[in-house]
């Protein structure tokens, strides 16, 4: 079973417009939450990390928000570029002393469109 | 910055080939990591190591082997490769593991997209 959902599954947006990507959880107990960019034919770019006891970490115009009650995570893109064009991946750690055990989101692919 | 480097960006290979994925991470990081990545599927670990000569299963290793001769080395093996390992794989590294700490923090190579044919 997927612990982590993403949604959409791709989005279309005009450049400079502003776009929230959404991930869902089930992990539990949780330790922390990292979103990931992916170029095309790239490996993944860490954007930001959060534990369970922060809310928001801001990366540029990249900005994640975290409820660690409900589960739910964010990722918000504020005026669109082009180079945004990517896919994004939510990736949760659960709480363990086993670093490598991390559940990987699908991922949401963003199109950036002049 | 960290750099996790990959042999090789694209492969090709026949059916029944022993092939070799190399990676290189230069910060000196404890962990690494191979991942094979799949449309619809994401990523999913094939195989990891916290230390050298050191290695563990992750959730698909069938088909596969490893080795970390050296800390900075990380190298996937197909014994024989078979179409149903066509796919994109991604070695990564981190310095720490477990708990909160920013450390964990995987970094990923360019990728090696290989083609069984």
């Amino acid at each position: 079973k997927n612990q982590v959902e993403q949604s959409p599954q791709s989005l279309i947006i005009l450049e400079g417009k502003n776009c929230t990507l959404q991930c869902n959880y089930t992990v539990s107990p949780f330790s922390n939450l990292r979103w990931y960019k992916q170029d095309t034919g790239r490996g993944p770019v860490s954007l930001t990390i959060m534990t369970f006891s922060e809310n928001t970490k801001s990366n540029g115009r990249y900005t994640a928000t975290l409820d660690a009650d409900t589960k739910q995570s964010s990722l918000h893109i504020t005026a669109s570029q082009l180079s945004d064009s990517a896919s994004y991946i939510c990736v949760v750690s659960p709480n363990s002393n086993s670093g490598y055990a991390l559940n990987f989101g699908k991922g949401t692919s963003l199109l950036v469109t002049p | 910055d960290v750099k996790v480097t990959q042999s090789s960006r694209y492969l090709v290979k026949r059916t029944g080939e022993k092939v070799f994925l190399e990676c290189v991470q230069d910060m000196d990081h404890e962990n690494m990591f191979w991942y094979r990545q799949d449309p619809g599927l994401g990523l999913r670990l094939i195989y990891f190591s916290y230390d050298v000569k050191m290695k563990e299963k992750g959730d698909i290793p069938e088909g596969y082997s490893v080795s970390r001769e050296k800390k900075e080395r990380f190298s996937l093996i197909l014994e024989s490769a078979s179409t149903n390992q066509t796919s994109m794989y991604l070695c990564a590294s981190s310095l720490g593991r477990g708990g909160t700490s920013a450390k964990n923090i995987q970094y990923f190579g360019a990728g090696t997209r290989l083609s069984v044919l």
